[in-house]
């Protein structure tokens, strides 16, 4: 049973280019949760999605940043304009459903995707 | 709204040292609590949890036990080993409108000498 995938692992930009990241869930896993890690920072969690649907999007930044968890497909993170700012490491998680509905509250995480803005 | 707090790393021990960190937490709710472990350059993985106080979870010779009364998690291994080297992040996931969106605390980072 595959993990929770991430590609790609290590991304380059220049400053003003478009970050898109990729996390494929684990299999029978409905919910997926993107989180963004700083240098000597915890997690910080950014956005909640199940399919085809944005649950929680309260840590995500105003402008530049959306997500997406389509029917069929990865769930996306995307970064419009980035700025060296925006050069951390970003987690993907997921989580199965329960029978109450909603997501468990256990999280497998995926391996990360490093982002540097140059 | 819910936080974590743990303390401040690095926590530098010699092989088969007794290891001790300490975490605590607020939630308006009765959360699960969670230690996770990260390796370096790779994604998180869950070592133990605990879901209602009093719970002790424990993996490959970690342990903490859900003080609701302190409203700790503090994380314990008796003889740590090399191999134990990583960053430890304390965490909470609280049901909110059906579903859990955790909190985590800073992380410790762990070194530990032969």
């Amino acid at each position: 049973n595959a993990g929770v995938m991430q590609n790609p692992r290590h991304l380059v930009r220049r400053r003003g280019q478009e970050a898109r990241l990729r996390c494929s869930p684990m299999k029978g896993h409905s919910h997926v949760y993107w989180y963004r890690q700083l240098p000597e920072e915890g997690l910080k969690f950014m956005v909640y999605l199940q399919k085809e649907n944005i649950i929680d999007e309260s840590g995500m930044p105003k402008e530049r940043f959306s997500a997406e968890f389509p029917k069929e497909g990865p769930s996306i993170l995307r970064i419009q304009q980035v700025v060296r700012g925006d050069s951390a490491a970003y987690f993907c998680a997921s989580s199965p459903l329960i029978m109450a509905g909603g997501a468990a509250d256990t999280q497998y995480f995926g391996p990360g995707t490093r982002l540097t803005v140059l | 709204g819910n936080s974590v707090t743990q303390m401040e790393g690095p926590v530098t021990l010699s092989e088969e040292a007794f290891l001790t960190i300490n975490c605590t937490y607020t939630a308006t709710g009765y959360p699960s609590l969670f230690w996770y472990v990260q390796y370096p350059g790779e994604g998180l993985q869950l070592l133990l949890k605990a879901t209602k106080a009093d719970d002790k979870g424990s993996n490959k010779g970690f342990e903490a036990t859900y003080r609701k009364e302190t409203t700790s998690f503090h994380l314990e291994k008796g003889s740590v080993q090399v191999s134990d080297s990583a960053v430890y992040f304390c965490a909470l996931s609280d049901r909110t409108g059906g579903s859990y969106i955790p909190t985590f605390g800073r992380g410790t980072s762990l070194i530990v000498h032969p």
